[in-house]
């Protein structure tokens, strides 16, 4: 049983629009979630990351947003730029100490 | 900062023989570093918990006595893939603990097994 899903194996943005990526857990003990950005072959790269005491992050083009009540996440890109072209994980864990649970990973492709 | 390493960075062997990767932790010292390992197109599936000085924990279904571990020193955790057969092949992933509560990646050991 997957506890973190991401629902859309893909994601087709115009270079400039929003890029918005979503992700939804069903462990309720999960209190940490990042975002990491991967290309094939390669580890994960971190994004961004959020603690369940807040409900929205921002670092630069890169904001996430908790929703802890509906068990969502999303991660919103903006402007979106051809180098954000990459598969983008969400994960969670317990404590922020522990090691992550990782959803299946969404293809971001950024159209010119 | 939070520079993760992992050597080798492909390895092909005979069915088997055994396989050790290193995962480094260059500018931070990282008292629990993390093995995953992705198989093509999934997600990264935790393996292991290596905390420096004591025995990993394993998660269920991940073989103890197939992937030993050590973390014989705060920036160095090694994985030993034994008897590897191809069923093992796979793409694996260690990660360190940095600051802020936030894991940072290794490149990952790409395994053939033949």
């Amino acid at each position: 049983d997957q506890q973190v899903k991401q629902n859309s194996p893909s994601l087709s943005v115009q270079e400039g629009r929003i890029s918005i990526l979503n992700c939804d857990y069903t462990n309720s003990m999960f209190d940490y979630f990042l975002w990491y950005k991967k290309y094939p072959a390669e580890g994960p790269t971190f994004l961004i990351s959020i603690s369940s005491i807040k409900d929205k992050n921002e670092d630069g083009r890169f904001t996430v947003f908790l929703n802890k009540s509906a068990k969502h996440l999303s991660l919103h890109i903006v402007p979106s730029q051809p180098g954000d072209s990459a598969v983008y994980f969400c994960a969670a864990s317990v404590g922020g100490a522990d090691g992550l649970t990782f959803g299946k990973g969404t293809h971001l492709i950024i159209q010119p | 900062g939070a520079v993760v390493s992992q050597h080798p960075s492909w390895v092909i062997c005979k069915s088997g023989t055994s396989v050790k990767i290193e995962c480094r932790s260059l500018d931070f010292q990282a008292t629990t570093m993390f093995w995953y390992r992705q198989f093509p197109k999934q997600s990264l599936m935790l393996m292991a918990t290596s905390n420096e000085g004591s025995k990993a924990t394993y998660e269920q279904g991940v073989e103890k006595d197939k992937f030993l571990i050590n973390h014989a020193s705060l920036t160095l955790s090694t994985l030993t893939v034994t008897s590897a057969h191809p069923e093992d092949s796979s793409f694996y992933i260690c990660s360190a603990f940095g600051t802020s509560e936030t894991q940072y990646f290794g490149p990952g050991t790409r395994l053939l097994v033949l």
